[in-house]
Parts: C-alpha cells; sequence; structure tokens
C-alpha cells in the first residue's frame, strides 16, 4: 500500500499568515493526490484534487501544487475559518490512503 | 441536491458483524464514473479509507481489512452496503460514507470524494 505522510502534524498560525502543509507518498503517485479539510465534528470537505485543481466553490487563497511524491497544500492568507485539520489522500492506486493530518490552530 | 446519510448500530459487541447502510439521494448509483466510498475516523485521529464501489461494480478494499469488509449496492434502492465481521473495540469510529467521482482530465481520471454524510458513530464494546 502506499503510505501518506504529512508535517508538520499541527502548526500555530495568525490570521493573514501564508501557510504550506507537505504531504509525501512513499512511491509516486503523478499528481493523483487529493486535499480535504476537516473541521471539528463535521465531515471533510474536498478542497482540491489532481493536486493542484481546486474544487468547486473553494477559495482561491487555497493552491496546491507537486508531482511524484512531494505535494504541497498553501494557504496564502489564514483566515478564521480556516483553521481547522489537512488531510492528503492519494488516489493513484487502491486501496486509497489517507495522512495523518496536519492540525492548524490560532497562534 | 446531493446527500448522503449512514444508518446503523450504534453499539456493537465483539466478535459481532457490523452492518451499515449509506443512503444516497440527488444521484443515481447506476451514473457513470461515480461511486460511494466508506471510511471511518477513530476518536481523535486520522481518517481511514476502507473501501469503494463504482457504478460498473468496480471494488476496492482497505488491505489490512479485506477479510472482514465487503461492500455491495441496491440501484433501485439508492443504497451502498458495508458490512464487517468480527467488531473489535478499536473498530469505534465515526463512519462516513461520502460519493466519490472518478473526474476525467484527459488523459487521465481521478478519484476524489466531493459529497460526504454526518458520519455515524460506531462503539464496539461488550
Amino acid at each position: 500500500d502506499i503510505q501518506m505522510t504529512q508535517s508538520p502534524s499541527s502548526l500555530s498560525a495568525s490570521t493573514g499568515d501564508r501557510v504550506t502543509i507537505t504531504c509525501r507518498a512513499s512511491q509516486s503517485i503523478s499528481n493523483y493526490l487529493n486535499w480535504y479539510q476537516q473541521k471539528p465534528r463535521k465531515a471533510p470537505v474536498l478542497l482540491m484534487y489532481a493536486a493542484s485543481r481546486l474544487q468547486s466553490g473553494v477559495p482561491s487563497r487555497f493552491s496546491g501544487s507537486g508531482s511524484g511524491t512531494d505535494f504541497t497544500l498553501t494557504i496564502s492568507s489564514l483566515q478564521p475559518e480556516d483553521f481547522a485539520t489537512y488531510y492528503c489522500q492519494q488516489s493513484y492506486s487502491p486501496p486509497l490512503t489517507f495522512g495523518g493530518g496536519t492540525k492548524v490552530e490560532l497562534k | 441536491q446531493v446527500t448522503l446519510k449512514e444508518s446503523g448500530p450504534v453499539l456493537v459487541k465483539p466478535t459481532e458483524t457490523l452492518t451499515l447502510t449509506c443512503t444516497v439521494s440527488g444521484f443515481s448509483l447506476s451514473n457513470a464514473r461515480m461511486g460511494v466510498s466508506w471510511i471511518r475516523q477513530p476518536p481523535g485521529k486520522a481518517l481511514e479509507w476502507l473501501a469503494h464501489i463504482f457504478s460498473n461494480d468496480e471494488k476496492s478494499y482497505r488491505t489490512s481489512l479485506k477479510s472482514r469488509l465487503t461492500i455491495s449496492k441496491d440501484t433501485s434502492k439508492s443504497q451502498v452496503v458495508l458490512t464487517m465481521t468480527n467488531m473489535d473495540p478499536v473498530d469505534t469510529a465515526t463512519y462516513y460514507c461520502a460519493r466519490t467521482l472518478r473526474i476525467v482530465v484527459v488523459p487521465a481520471a481521478y478519484d476524489a470524494s466531493d459529497i460526504w454524510g454526518q458520519g455515524t458513530m460506531v462503539t464496539v464494546s461488550s
């Protein structure tokens, strides 16, 4: 199975900060990478697929990049509603696997 | 409006079989390039992908649970059912079902879960 590793596991930031989250795959997955946002006691929300394609309705301050094994999710200017946990997921080959999550907290 | 709703027992005993049903509305389970995934989340922990089934009956399972999981669909009832045998306390989690799209961006196709149910908490305890 393909293992997904996210870093950091948590970070503290302020509103307006630029935030970058990293996701690494245990083997090349081309650009078969999704990003999700999850708020406490809520279901995850799809932010991005194909590593860099924004899901409909997601603000443009979110962007994704990467290919092969290394990927990043960037929030250009953190907003109050962005404090949440973020997960990457590979869709290159089943079983589809998630990373361990990155919790973005208020500094 | 697309919605998914999970249903099933709140509490199961160790060694019992869990049966969860995902009832969908706003789309058909026979729609091309659409499917349903099951994902779980133990309390305070990360998401774990369990299984998916697509309209063409393509199925996949989490490797570590493959012997315990079965996914099926009843298109006429708009339901996807997940069964997990031999339940253990470590299976205590919130179980989500999610619509999964196979999005074509030529020349590739990408699977992503765009609409999720609210989740159902299952506790395994005697």
